[in-house]
């Protein structure tokens, strides 16, 4: 299967400081990128659509200038967590559709951030 | 109502036994539709990939889709105990390629 890869996969931050997640698909290439995030015991909820070249889309609820997203590239797309608070700790996950025409999507490892 | 529902379990069985995970959903325009397994704090790992309706087998891992009852499964034979893990169903529209996940079954498999 295709490989998709995040960093960090743990990070500690201040509260009020911003904390940057990148997701890179290594073995092919994603115009577009998905990410997720999910609280302890629950499931993956959609916050965004990355959309390479144009601007992301945003769930209905997510703050699109709390959190920034650049696809910068085919292969990288970056979260930005700005102003971060306790309520943002959680597991943020990245995917990627392995190709143009199907919907089969791989996942990245996965960034627990920790917001102190 | 959530538009996909799945049992979160756990659900315990013996080493060997056959395992059966149920997503039922209520969004007619779902057409692709998937099995993830996720061990605690890692990514969601790709398990089956269908479209539509049928069967699909891989393995130990069987994927049966049946659209017209809005219901879907993942059986597991000969479990093993690094099969325990959760196992989140997902599946989305034509022409919306985010997927929508259940809120996935923890699975254990005893020695």
């Amino acid at each position: 299967g295709a490989v998709v890869s995040q960093h960090p996969s743990w990070v500690i931050c201040k509260s009020g400081t911003s904390v940057k997640i990148e997701c890179r698909s290594l073995d092919f290439q994603a115009t577009t990128m998905f990410w997720y995030r999910q609280f302890p015991k629950q499931s993956l909820m959609l916050m965004a659509t990355s959309n390479e070249g144009s601007k992301a889309t945003y769930e209905q609820g997510v703050e699109k200038d709390k959190f920034l997203i650049n696809h910068a590239s085919l292969t990288l797309s970056t979260l930005t967590v700005t102003s971060a608070h306790p309520e943002d700790s959680s597991f943020y996950i990245c995917s990627a559709p392995w190709t143009s025409g199907e919907n089969e999507q791989y996942f990245g490892p996965g960034t627990r951030l920790t917001v102190t | 109502q959530k538009e996909v529902e799945q049992d979160p379990g756990p659900l315990s069985v013996p080493e060997g036994a056959i395992v059966s995970l149920n997503c039922t959903y209520s969004n007619s325009a779902f057409q692709y539709f998937m099995w993830y397994r996720q061990y605690s704090r890692k990514g969601p790992e790709l398990l089956m990939y269908t479209y539509s309706s049928g069967n699909k087998e891989d393995g130990r891992f069987t994927a049966q889709v049946d659209k017209s009852s809005k219901y879907i499964s993942l059986f597991i034979r000969d479990s093993q105990p690094s099969d325990s893990a959760t196992y989140l169903c997902a599946m989305s529209a034509a022409g919306r390629r985010a997927l929508t996940f259940g809120s996935g079954t923890r699975l254990q498999v005893q020695p």
